[in-house]
């Protein structure tokens, strides 16, 4: 049992560059999620999925689109990149949304 | 405007010494209140959810309460192990909506 994956773990990238962040979970939860973490604030809500199929925006969802490739899967793409969106980003997942989430590992990324 | 503040911001311990970390909340409506833990370069790990004011949750060393405004989480006798930042999380609307605090990094010295 692997809990929730990311990948990758570590991602430096121009301005302007696009990419993908991946996430899986393997506990068959319906509800999965994106967060930004940055120094002195709390976790924040980007883009969640409260199942499989629906998509919906969080707190800070400008500059990003996300996408529910299965129940397993929920990825987060960054289309042209910004110095601002330089974070440390988890994935979570829920049994069902209100639940207590399970991340993971994280992805750090410096947009330079 | 929902808002969850912790302190302190951060808290150097002996081990063997009791403290208290603090969450503060001023929401639209609790419907739960979260703890986890992080340690440097992880993701965070839940701990506990509380649901009342009254209510009461221990773990090994720790134990979490809540009232109306604030929960705390006291540790007790705490290890050099138990050195990482606790978040607090407060539910604020049936669903998606969890409001993080900025956490309390809590070091603890052997």
């Amino acid at each position: 049992n692997a809990g929730v994956t990311q990948t990758p773990k570590f991602q430096v990238l121009k301005t302007g560059q696009s990419m993908t962040l991946q996430c899986a979970q393997d506990m068959n939860h319906n509800s999965m999620y994106w967060y930004r973490q940055d120094p002195g604030m709390g976790l924040r809500l980007i883009y969640y999925s409260a199942s499989e199929g629906t998509t919906d925006k969080g707190e800070v969802p400008n500059g990003y689109n996300v996408s529910r490739l299965n129940k397993r899967e929920f990825s987060l793409r960054l289309e042209s990149a910004a110095p601002s969106q330089t974070s440390v980003y988890f994935c979570a997942s829920s049994e069902v949304t209100g639940f207590a989430l399970v991340f993971g590992p994280g992805t750090r990324l410096t947009v330079l | 405007e929902d808002q969850v503040t912790q302190s302190p911001e951060a808290l150097r311990l002996q081990e063997g010494e009791s403290s208290s970390l603090n969450c503060s909340y001023t929401v639209s409506g609790l419907r739960g209140l979260f703890w986890y833990r992080q340690d440097p370069g992880k993701g965070p790990e839940f701990l506990f959810t509380l649901y009342s004011a009254g209510e009461e949750k221990e773990k090994e060393r720790l134990k979490a309460t809540l009232t109306k405004k604030e929960s705390f989480l006291h540790i007790t006798a705490p290890k050099p192990e138990d050195s990482a930042t606790y978040l607090c999380a407060v539910q604020v609307n049936y669903g998606q909506n969890f409001v993080f605090g900025p956490g309390t990094r809590l070091s603890v010295l052997p």
